[in-house]
């Protein structure tokens, strides 16, 4: 596959349960974002991570722990999530966190917790 | 706080029609603007991307302007066709809190009726 992708594409948890979301970027890119897209919400930054250290943690409860194991691949560990974390999930990748790159996103991970 | 704002939230047009998506930002400050299309549950996929320097860009049956200086940018879609139907995003990078962040808007919902 090119591009961005994620898996898997569709998930259902309980709020116990233990989950983990995975993003891959086939474009050489640095740098990685978690977005979070909510019903008749606009899409909200998770986190950033650039050359793989993480350089932008927006806010998000620690029910969330992300992971960049390197350049190419990024990961979104789930813990205790709550009924209101359901949603899409979006991976996105640029060349650089700086402003003059476009952001590539992936197809989204919809999380229904129940 | 950057904020970005979509009219209309949802626009119903018959095939053929030519259209204007509007989007206005809180602050001009911006490095750049990204319009993005969305299908239901999918990821987004850029459209076009215009640099602060920037006034329009066109691709096909597309074009972009931005005016900075108001906070304005608008997408044109000419000869509008059913395929074209889905939301479209417009989002603004620009610095907000010592970072570097890209801003969405809510969309506008767009269909082109047969």
């Amino acid at each position: 596959e090119t591009g961005v992708t994620q898996t898997p594409r569709h998930l259902v948890m309980g709020m116990t349960n233990k989950k983990s979301l995975k993003c891959e970027q086939h474009l050489g890119h640095n740098a990685m974002y978690w977005y979070k897209q909510s019903a008749k919400k606009p899409l909200e930054l998770m986190f950033v991570y650039n050359f793989k250290e993480q350089t932008e943690n927006n806010s998000v409860p620690s029910r969330f722990s992300p992971e960049c194991p390197n350049s190419s691949h990024l990961f979104l560990h789930l813990h205790t999530l709550q009924p209101e974390d359901s949603a899409l999930y979006l991976c996105a990748s640029s060349r650089a966190n700086t402003g003059t790159y476009e952001q590539y996103f992936g197809p989204g991970t919809r999380l229904t917790v129940t | 706080k950057q904020e970005v704002t979509q009219i209309p939230a949802a626009l119903s047009v018959p095939e053929g029609e030519n259209l204007v998506l509007n989007c206005s930002f809180t602050d001009s400050a911006i490095y750049n603007l990204q319009w993005f299309r969305q299908d239901p549950g999918k990821g987004l996929t850029s459209l076009l991307l215009i640099q602060s320097s920037q006034r329009e860009q066109t691709s096909g049956r597309l074009n972009a302007s931005l005016d900075k200086s108001s906070g304005r940018s608008t997408l044109y879609i000419a000869a509008s066709q059913p395929g074209d139907s889905a939301t479209y995003l417009c989002a603004v990078r620009g610095r907000e809190g010592g970072s570097e962040k890209l801003v969405f808007g809510k969309g506008t919902k767009l269909t082109v009726n047969p």
